[in-house]
């Protein structure tokens, strides 16, 4: 069965820390991993990833993909209250179906 | 990037009714739209999958006779929860999917059934 699980599920840091969150899978017919930041509402795309050792940039955030390991991590740097939502990671099958499996989320609250 | 909107964005209904949600992709074509649901404090949880013109693919312990969708035209996908319960209220997601492969979330649509 395929799964996604991240860690930890839920994080407090203060203004200016440093966070990184996980995220493992099992995914048959691995196509790529996304990440998404979910606020209020449905979730906003941050990163896709499809390949070993390449690390994406955004800002603060970056994250990284280990094909091998079955694991990517996502950085954030000198965190924001604005950082404060629900992180979640996705494994995208092949094929046509373009399905997404999702982890549970990491909640994280950046405090002042 | 790529728009997707939902209609509506709460609605409140009493048991037993039937509610229509409506998901829109407001400037691409998307062939394949994906519903969601997610519960308080969990995560996405993949309903259905939906290809424009035919029939959707249903994750198993989803009932297709309760949560209808159709897909009807490159741009719209709609859910109906027939016969809602109070059990179905639910933040409702659907997500659009265009040439790029990429899926572009729509904003989500609560339910609270009476």
């Amino acid at each position: 069965e395929d799964k996604v699980v991240q860690s930890p599920l839920s994080l407090v840091v203060h203004e200016g820390d440093t966070v990184t969150l996980n995220c493992s899978y099992e995914v048959t017919n691995f196509r790529s991993l996304l990440w998404y930041k979910q606020e209020k509402k449905a979730p906003t795309f941050l990163f896709m990833l499809t390949s070993s050792g390449i690390e994406k940039k955004s800002g603060r955030l970056s994250s990284i993909l280990d094909k091998k390991e079955l694991f990517s991590i996502l950085n954030i740097t000198a965190t924001q209250t604005g950082d404060s939502a629900v992180y979640l990671c996705a494994g995208n099958l092949s094929g046509n179906t373009g399905k997404l499996i999702f982890g549970q989320g990491t909640t994280l609250q950046v405090k002042p | 990037g790529a728009v997707v909107s939902q209609h509506p964005s709460r609605v409140i209904c009493k048991s037993g009714t039937s509610v229509k949600i409506e998901c829109r992709s407001l400037d691409f074509q998307a062939t394949t739209m994906f519903w969601y649901r997610q519960f308080p404090k969990q995560s996405l949880m993949l309903m259905a999958t939906s290809n424009e013109g035919s029939k959707a693919t249903y994750e198993q312990g989803v009932e297709k006779d309760k949560f209808l969708i159709n897909h009807a035209s490159l741009t719209l996908s709609t859910l109906t929860v027939t016969s809602a319960h109070p059990e179905d209220s639910s933040f409702y997601i659907c997500s659009a999917r265009g040439g790029t492969h990429e899926q572009y979330f729509g904003p989500g649509t609560r339910l609270t059934v009476t």
